[in-house]
């Protein structure tokens, strides 16, 4: 079974309306957490690293205020895009290592935004 | 800057045959490589990894080969069935478990 669950899978919402999706580890703790976005045929680019106590890290060109990301607890990250535009539909992925070295990554489902 | 690529966009092979997809990187720090499978509006799948101080790796069905002088990996999948048809990333990890993804390599196994 998935050990990353992301919820929602798919969500439509009308552009500047606010969206949230989750990032959760099942059965183990997660002290990172990474987003990535994916378009059609492309491959994942990584958007922020998650931090659980602490601010995430935006990878460069992307808009802090507009993914604001929240890692509320050692199981449970949350990305939210806010004032959503037609752009800004895409797949979006959570993944979260674990292991004694952090270099067994498991990646969520992914869900997909989007924007009316 | 660096980055991880791939040679081929598209691998088409009759079902039953050897599938090899091939990853070229140019960090040279990164000592971390994952291959996933990513179907079709789902998340990446882990597949196989190896580490730096490693050449070859053998999984179920498939194998990694590292080439660390040319800068060169590969994924093997030992007679390909239908249900290996996807797209096939590598990954490159140097250090931070963030990882940088290459650009895909679509598998499609003829039946």
């Amino acid at each position: 079974g998935a050990v990353v669950s992301q919820h929602p899978s798919r969500v439509i919402c009308k552009s500047g309306t606010s969206v949230k999706i989750e990032c959760r580890s099942l059965d183990f703790q997660a002290t990172t957490m990474f987003w990535y976005r994916q378009f059609p045929k492309k491959s994942l680019m990584l958007m922020a690293t998650s931090n659980e106590g602490s601010k995430a890290t935006y990878e460069q060109g992307v808009e802090k205020d507009k993914f604001l990301i929240n890692h509320a607890s050692l199981t449970l990250s949350t990305l939210t895009v806010t004032s959503a535009h037609p752009e800004d539909s895409s797949f979006y992925i959570c993944s979260a290592p674990t292991g004694q070295s952090g270099n067994t990554i498991y990646f969520g489902e992914g869900s997909w935004l989007t924007v009316v | 800057g660096e980055s991880v690529g791939l040679h081929l966009p598209t691998l088409s092979v009759q079902e039953g045959d050897n599938s090899i997809i091939n990853c070229a990187y140019s960090n040279s720090a990164s000592d971390y490589f994952i291959w996933y499978k990513q179907e079709s509006g789902k998340g990446p799948q882990f597949i196989i990894d190896i580490r730096s101080n490693m050449d070859k790796r053998q999984g179920q069905r498939v194998t990694v080969l590292l080439n660390k002088t040319v800068k060169h990996l590969s994924l093997q999948i030992a007679a390909t069935q239908p249900g290996d048809s996807a797209v096939y990333f590598c990954a490159e990890n140097t250090g931070r478990r963030a990882l940088t993804f290459g650009s895909g390599t679509r598998l499609q196994v003829q039946p």
